[in-house]
């Protein structure tokens, strides 16, 4: 079955930049969603359509994407980035519906 | 403001039933498709399914594993989504919330619920 690889985990310190990639064969097909997981709240959406931001997203969150590779960039992440991201495409090979990614938890500190 | 707000959640046996709704405000619900997501600290965010809009069809699509299970419905006059869960197993156990996002014109405006609890449990 299709499936959406990233990390499960990043790490970085306050100021510097955070990549978290997420890997998928349809992903030249379809585009990349990133969302933003804290624990007990809704999801956030902070990239959508593989590289932009909707409004009120910090502009540090950056996405881009080439070929199978999506990749996620926090520019100077902060203590509050720390969250669990996951990406969200989807599948063009069998089921033909959106999918999650299993998501990375990114640690700033 | 746009206001997703899911009910309905609970305790429920191995093989029970419980029946999920989303009521949403602020926006105009039959022009919108609607899905469910679940997630649990072990295996994160699983897409769930989703309900096209009247002018799509109004079609329900399901993932895999609830496939046969679970119902997606909606009421655009109560601008209410249902989710019908049967036969519920263990590993339904999750907090679902209800989505809907509309993208294009220079933005994307994307829209949760605070999620409601299912609990499966013997």
């Amino acid at each position: 079955s299709y499936e959406l690889t990233q990390p499960p985990s990043v790490s970085v310190s306050p100021g510097q930049t955070a990549r978290i990639t997420c890997s998928g064969d349809a992903l030249p097909k379809k585009y990349t969603y990133w969302y933003q997981k804290k624990s007990g709240q809704a999801p956030v959406l902070v990239i959508y359509e593989d590289n932009k931001r909707p409004s009120g997203i910090p502009e540090r969150f950056s996405g881009s994407s080439s070929g199978t590779l999506a990749t996620l960039t926090i520019s100077g992440a902060q203590v509050e980035d720390e969250a669990d991201f996951y990406c969200y495409s989807t599948d063009t090979t069998t089921s033909r519906y959106p999918l999650f990614g299993g998501g990375t938890k990114l640690t700033v500190l | 403001d746009v206001q997703l707000v899911e009910s309905g959640g609970g305790l429920v046996r191995p093989g029970g039933s419980l029946r999920l709704s989303c009521a949403v405000s602020g926006l105009s619900f039959n022009n919108v498709w609607m899905t469910w997501v679940r997630h649990t600290p072990e295996r994160g965010l699983e897409w769930v399914g989703r309900i096209k809009d009247e002018a799509d069809g109004g079609t329900a699509d399901y993932a895999a594993p609830v496939k046969g299970r679970f119902t997606i419905s909606r009421e655009d006059s109560q601008n209410t989504v249902f989710l019908q869960m049967d036969n519920l197993k263990i590993e339904d156990s999750a907090v679902y919330h209800c989505n809907t996002k509309k993208c294009g014109g220079g933005n994307c405006n994307d829209y949760w619920g605070q999620g409601t609890l299912v609990t499966v449990s013997s």
